[in-house]
């Protein structure tokens, strides 16, 4: 099956800096990555998601880039604000299934 | 707003209670729903998937009687801790994807906390 690695497991960054978070994933038959942003205790919520057939997807502040040769994506995080603290996580898919990464997290300090 | 919706959002029993979980999708039809246990700082551990009309579809190392589930309609799947324990406290989470999309989205989740 899937094996879905994210790094860094924390990251602290100060207020206006950029964040970035790594993840690898195995099965080359993914082809949809979600980012998702969970704050304590409460539900995932999507923050960015990018299919295979992207190389690299902005809105606003956040950027995600995908390497399909390497299988590896990341998540890109501008100008950072205290309430972007949160834990994040990745995800691959190849079909309705998820498999996500460990987490990641963030601490953007003011 | 929540596309999925799931109670209760917060469970304190005792240990021997049975507690179950309901997850509703609110403006769309989920033929599959999916069920995640998470740990304390941790990840979103699968533990089965369900699909309306059929047996669950358990993960590895993911005790069937212990964790039932049921989907009985398309918009309603449940899951039941049967005798549920203190290592059984944790954060249980639902998903469902919206039919030919492949975001899934989340209900609020279920802290369960086992005295």
């Amino acid at each position: 099956g899937e094996n879905v690695e994210q790094h860094p497991s924390t990251l602290s960054v100060q207020e206006g800096d950029s964040a970035v978070i790594k993840c690898t994933y195995s099965d080359s038959a993914s082809n949809y990555f979600p980012w998702y942003k969970q704050e304590l205790g409460k539900r995932p919520q999507l923050i960015i998601d990018i299919r295979s057939n992207v190389g690299e997807k902005k809105d606003q502040r956040i950027a995600v880039t995908l390497n399909k040769t390497a299988k590896h994506f990341s998540l890109h995080i501008t100008e950072t604000q205290p309430e972007d603290s949160a834990v994040y996580f990745c995800a691959a898919s190849s079909g309705n299934q998820f498999y996500f990464g460990t987490g990641t997290s963030l601490t953007v300090i003011p | 707003g929540a596309v999925v919706s799931q109670h209760p959002s917060w469970v304190i029993c005792k240990s021997g209670t049975s507690v179950k979980i309901e997850c509703r999708s609110l403006d769309f039809q989920a033929t599959t729903m999916f069920w995640y246990r998470q740990f304390p700082k941790q990840s979103l551990m699968l533990m089965a998937t369900s699909n309306e009309g059929s047996k669950a579809t358990y993960e590895q190392g993911v005790e069937k009687d212990k964790f039932l589930i049921n989907h009985a309609s398309l918009t309603l799947s449940t899951l039941t801790v049967t005798s549920a324990h203190p290592e059984d406290s944790s954060f249980y989470i639902c998903s469902a994807p919206r039919q030919g999309d492949q975001p899934q989205h989340f209900g609020d989740g279920t802290r369960l906390s086992i005295l």
